[in-house]
């Protein structure tokens, strides 16, 4: 079946740091692939998305590329902030999500 | 514009009780789902419904059924609580106008004593 397998956390950084989360992923065919964030207390939002190959997801300073040959879809941020401290979930499919077990991010000022 | 809405937000149950989650959504999405947050593990598909009327298990069925009611409504039942079953859960939609994303609710957390 299909997997999704983030990098272990949880990962601490200092402001303006750079982030790598890394993300890969096994399917049949070709999935869409997602980024979601998870706030204290509330339900995960769309971060950001890629529907195929080569392309190259953005949100709010972060940003994604699906890669094809290794499976991948890591997630970057070239500067932290303290409001990015989270909970980031790497998907796959259509809809119907296949996730990883997330990554918890905290940035200290 | 409310999206997903799921209740209750909070839920203490004793062991072999049982009660019902209610999702609904007004984003017009074709498919939903309910999903469970355990620490660790992420996410597991529950059940879902990929169209009004049709309803198919997912990685972590046992335990519970569903209903789709409707279009906007997909509700999720616990027959007989277990310890097992505290956990979060969340309701989530998807389909609309073609979009492969899931758009989710602000979740439940039930604790089974």
């Amino acid at each position: 079946g299909d997997s999704v397998t983030q990098m272990e956390g949880p990962v601490t950084l200092s402001e303006e740091a750079f982030l790598t989360i890394n993300c890969t992923y096994t399917a049949t065919g070709y999935p869409s692939l997602f980024w979601y964030v998870q706030y204290p207390g509330e339900g995960l939002q769309l971060l950001l998305k890629a529907t195929k190959a080569d392309d190259k997801g953005s949100n709010k300073g972060f940003e994604a590329t699906y890669r094809k040959e290794t499976t991948s879809f890591h997630l970057e941020k070239g500067s932290v902030q303290v409001s990015d401290s989270a909970v980031y979930f790497c998907a796959s499919g259509y809809g119907k999500l296949t996730f990883g077990q997330g990554t918890i991010l905290t940035v200290h000022p | 514009n409310a999206g997903v809405t799921q209740t209750p937000k909070f839920q203490v149950l004793k062991t072999g009780q049982s009660m019902t989650l209610q999702c609904a959504q007004d984003m017009n999405h074709n498919s939903m789902y309910w999903y469970r947050q355990d620490p660790g593990m992420g996410l597991r598909l529950i059940y879902y419904s990929a169209s009004e009327g049709t309803t198919d298990k997912g990685e972590v069925p046992n335990g519970y059924n569903v209903s789709r009611l409707n279009k906007r409504e997909f509700s999720l039942r616990l027959e007989s609580a277990a310890p097992s079953q505290t956990s979060v859960y969340f309701c989530a939609g998807s389909g609309r106008l073609g979009n492969t994303e899931a758009f989710f609710g602000q979740g439940t957390r039930l604790t089974v004593v």
